[in-house]
């Protein structure tokens, strides 16, 4: 089993839709979890963090499941600009350990 | 200038050229790290400084040579790359080892 698994895409959805990425990790003690985005030919950017209680940033909510290990990203009333992909990222060392990347799953957002 | 930022933005060079990649971050971070990003593949961790001490090197050939002379900036001396070396190289910096990072634009090398 890879050590994140992200479903690669391509999702293409209207405006408006509401969609969900999962993403799988097999590091059972893996302590930190993270969603990035990122533009064609850009640099990743930190979307959330996500916590063990689950947390909502605006039309952006994460949730973690530790017993099936998984972490999932909810992005409600999509807007174009959503168009990107979406990365999940898992420190599999605690608190001192490098950060795993997941491939991407990529999300085209059309009108 | 905030964040993190990098030079070049976009490098070609032979192969027998040696040229340097430049990092700094203005965030007050104490860890900074290396990443390559080729096309369709996931990012590949390079090195990691934390604390300025090098605490990672992900078998990376020795064609490429990091400096990290503060904790505000990382080098990457390159020196008789290869062809298959283009890529975008990242750097990113976080607050301790482990927790989130944020990335510079990038270089995009191009190895002719």
């Amino acid at each position: 089993r890879k050590e994140v698994e992200q479903d690669p895409g391509p999702f293409n959805v209207p405006e408006g839709a509401t969609v969900a990425f999962n993403c799988t990790y097999s590091n059972s003690a893996s302590q930190s979890f993270f969603w990035y985005r990122q533009d064609c030919r850009k640099e990743p950017k930190l979307l959330m963090s996500v916590y063990s209680s689950g947390n909502e940033d605006g039309r952006f909510t994460a949730q973690l499941n530790r017993a099936s290990q998984y972490i999932s990203l909810l992005i409600r009333d999509s807007k174009l600009s959503d168009s990107a992909t979406y990365l999940c990222v898992v420190n599999v060392g605690g608190s001192q350990g490098n950060l795993i990347f997941g491939k991407g799953t990529k999300l085209s957002v059309k009108p | 200038e905030t964040g993190v930022t990098q030079t070049p933005r976009h490098l070609v060079m032979g192969m027998t050229n040696k040229k340097s990649l430049k990092c700094e971050q203005h965030l007050g971070h104490n860890a900074m790290y290396w990443y390559k990003q080729s096309a369709k593949k996931p990012l590949e961790l390079m090195f990691v400084y934390n604390f300025k001490e090098q605490t990672e090197n992900n078998s990376v050939p020795s064609r490429f040579s990091p400096e990290c002379p503060n904790s505000s900036h990382l080098f990457l001396h390159l020196h008789t790359l290869q062809p298959e070396d283009s890529a975008l190289y990242l750097c990113a910096s976080s607050q301790e080892w482990g927790r989130a990072q944020y990335f510079g634009p990038g270089t995009r090398l191009l190895v002719l």
